[in-house]
């Protein structure tokens, strides 16, 4: 099946700074990229919806300036947490569908766990 | 406002019996409802898609059911083995392409 990476899988930082996580699709086209957020023993957030050569649909409550979303290609797409805070620390996750996908399914990430100290 | 309600207790179950979940949703209608699976520290994998119009998915030893009247999905685990052992999320979308919802997600301990 279709293959997604994301980088890095882990990644510790100091408050204020900012993470850059990247999300490739390895052996499809992906037009439509999915960025998520999971708590621990919680669900999937959708955090934003990023189309290829356009700008991210942000989900309700979730700050535009805070979680920057570029998707430049339609092989990658970035999440980039700027300023992060200690409440930022989470487990992202991408996932993408394939082109001309009618089906639905998404392809996720392995996601990438962020603790900000 | 939507709510996918899944079983938050963990559910334990013998190895070979089947495991049932449940997948329940309110002020939705979903064109098609996923199932996928998730390992500890890992992102979830798909396992199954039902249409609004279909009322039953098989998979090897998977078993999903639809029942729209009901806003009710039910995912078997037939002949359950301990490798079985995760949790499970179901998602709901309104039209291919769209985005998915998911539910809180059902962990599962095939015990041997």
């Amino acid at each position: 099946g279709a293959v997604v990476s994301q980088h890095p899988s882990w990644v510790i930082c100091k408050s204020g700074t900012s993470v850059k996580i990247e999300c490739r699709s390895l052996d499809f086209q992906a037009t439509t990229m999915f960025w998520y957020r999971q708590f621990p023993k919680q669900s999937l957030m959708l955090m934003a919806t990023s189309n290829e050569g356009s700008k991210a649909t942000y989900e309700q409550g979730v700050e535009k300036d805070k979680f920057l979303i570029n998707h430049a290609s339609l092989t990658l797409s970035t999440l980039t947490v700027t300023s992060a805070h200690p409440e930022d620390s989470s487990f992202y996750i991408c996932s993408a569908r394939g082109q001309g996908s009618n089906t639905g399914e998404l392809f996720f990430g392995e996601g990438s766990r962020l603790t900000v100290l | 406002s939507q709510k996918i309600e899944q079983n938050s207790e963990a559910l334990n179950i013998q190895e070979g019996k089947t495991a049932t979940l449940t997948c329940n949703y309110t002020n939705y209608s979903p064109a098609y409802l996923q199932w996928y699976r998730q390992d500890p520290g890992r992102g979830p994998v798909f396992l199954l898609l039902i249409r609004e119009n279909e009322k039953e998915k098989r998979k090897e030893r998977l078993k999903v059911t639809f029942d729209t009247t009901l806003k009710q999905s039910l995912f078997h685990i037939t002949a359950s083995q301990p490798a079985d052992s995760a949790t499970y999320l179901c998602a709901l979308g309104k039209a291919a392409g769209n985005k998915l919802t998911f539910g809180g997600g059902t962990r599962v301990l095939v015990k041997p």
